[in-house]
């Protein structure tokens, strides 16, 4: 069975900080990660997608991965209340055909 | 991104009735949909993978029979729950993935059965 764990939360952040969200993989041959943010009511929407370890940035966004430790993560940077969300990890082994998610981490950036 | 498209957004049935929630996707084609159902402040939990052209794959514990998919064509995959009971209410949400392998969620339907 391939699990995929995050830290349920709640993590709470002042705005303007930077929020860390942490995620583990169990299988090794996973290929692709995935970040999805998701408001209350809503369906996720992805945000960000890696595929080599290091960083990757996007605006105020940064995924960083780590093959060997079996680790993602993703920074938010100067967090905003509109930042609150639920933030999904996401693994594929790169076919497409099957995904899979963590339980997700409850953000709240407070004003 | 890509796009993806559900219908409708928001359904109440009366118990014992059936309902159908489009899914589609609007500017790729997909070989593979996803069904996903969410209870409130649950996490995500996968029902059923659907195929083009061919039956779809159901996870445990989900009834093929209550639970009815259909993708007949590369853009449009449809999720029929037959017989709703009230415990069938839940946000149903389906997605698709693109040649980019990143997976695109539709907006989601929420069935409330009374």
């Amino acid at each position: 069975q391939k699990e995929v764990e995050q830290n349920s939360g709640p993590l709470s952040v002042p705005e303007g900080a930077i929020a860390s969200l942490n995620c583990t993989y169990s299988d090794r041959v996973s290929q692709s990660f995935f970040w999805y943010r998701q408001y209350s009511g809503k369906s996720p929407e992805l945000i960000m997608s890696i595929y080599s370890n290091g960083d990757k940035e996007d605006g105020r966004f940064t995924a960083q991965l780590n093959k060997a430790s079996q680790y993602v993560s993703l920074l938010i940077r100067d967090s905003q209340p509109s930042d609150s969300a639920t933030y999904l990890c996401a693994v594929s082994e790169n076919t497409g055909n099957q995904f899979y998610f963590g339980t997700g981490t409850s953000l709240t950036v407070i004003p | 991104g890509a796009v993806v498209s559900q219908h409708p957004s928001w359904v109440i049935c009366k118990s014992g009735t059936s309902v159908k929630i489009e899914c589609r996707s609007l500017d790729f084609q997909a070989t593979t949909m996803f069904w996903y159902r969410q209870f409130p402040k649950q996490s995500l939990m996968l029902m059923a993978t659907s195929n083009e052209g061919s039956k779809a794959t159901y996870e445990q514990g989900v009834e093929k029979d209550k639970f009815l998919i259909n993708h007949a064509s590369l853009t449009l995959s449809t999720l029929t729950v037959t017989s709703a009971h009230p415990e069938d209410s839940s946000f149903y949400i389906c997605s698709g993935t693109p040649n980019t392998g990143e997976l695109f969620f539709g907006e989601g339907s929420r069935l409330t059965v009374l």
